[in-house]
């Protein structure tokens, strides 16, 4: 059964500390996704990888940083976090699509980050 | 660029009655488009996806969806709902035209509330 895991279901933070969200997935994806859910705007890209040591930024990476050291792993990281970063964050993976052909991302469980 | 409306911010229905929740999409190419679902406290879940051939595609749990062209909608439907259905479900769209990578952009989310 395929697999993506977050560190963390639940975190409470301070505003100004550094704070690291992990996802792990384990099939082989190439593809590695961060969004974060807010109630009424839907899911937002924060920033993916198609591979090792690879990251675009998505539609809102300010505030954030990524870091994808090895293919299973994707790292979320809030160099300052602050109150309006208190969402859910959600990691997701995806193989590599071909032409004529698009793979469905599969999600983690989400962590619901708190910032005070 | 790519955009979804899910009009909707709530449905409700009786168990055993048809459900459906409405999703339309505006690409510049040809769209694949998904519907996932999440349950509370959890991550997305791939529903189905329409890709290309049969505008009528069937996916999990009894769900179905009817990819219209003209009306550039994709909306999910199911024949008989269960109160086990209810859940917030989101609509998502890609552009097919491959030329680098193309996002996955959702929509807001449609709540459904399915009473016994």
């Amino acid at each position: 059964d395929v697999k993506v895991t977050q560190s963390s279901r639940y975190l409470v933070k301070r505003t100004g500390e550094k704070v690291f969200l992990e996802c792990v997935q384990d099939m082989d994806h190439e593809n590695m996704f961060w969004y974060r859910q807010d109630p009424g705007l839907g899911l937002r890209l924060i920033y993916f990888s198609y591979d090792v040591k690879m990251k675009e930024k998505g539609d809102i990476p300010e505030g954030y940083s990524v870091s994808r050291e090895k293919k299973e792993r994707f790292s979320l990281i809030l160099e300052s976090a602050s109150t309006n970063q208190t969402s859910m964050y959600l990691c997701a993976s995806s193989p590599l699509g071909g032409l004529s052909s698009y793979n469905e991302q599969f999600f983690g469980p989400g962590t619901r980050l708190t910032v005070l | 660029a790519q955009s979804v409306a899910q009009p909707e911010d709530q449905v409700n229905v009786a168990e055993g009655n048809p459900l459906t929740v409405k999703c339309t999409y505006s690409v510049s190419g040809n769209p694949y488009l998904f519907w996932y679902v999440q349950y509370p406290n959890r991550g997305l879940q791939f529903l189905l996806k329409y890709i290309t051939g049969d505008n009528l595609v069937k996916g999990s749990y009894g769900f179905e969806a009817e990819f219209n062209k003209s009306q550039t909608s994709f909306h999910l439907k199911k024949p008989s709902a269960l109160v086990s259905d209810s859940a917030l479900y989101f609509c998502a769209v890609r552009d097919g035209r491959n030329t680098g990578f193309q996002k996955l952009v959702f929509g807001t989310g449609t709540r459904l509330l399915v009473s016994p």
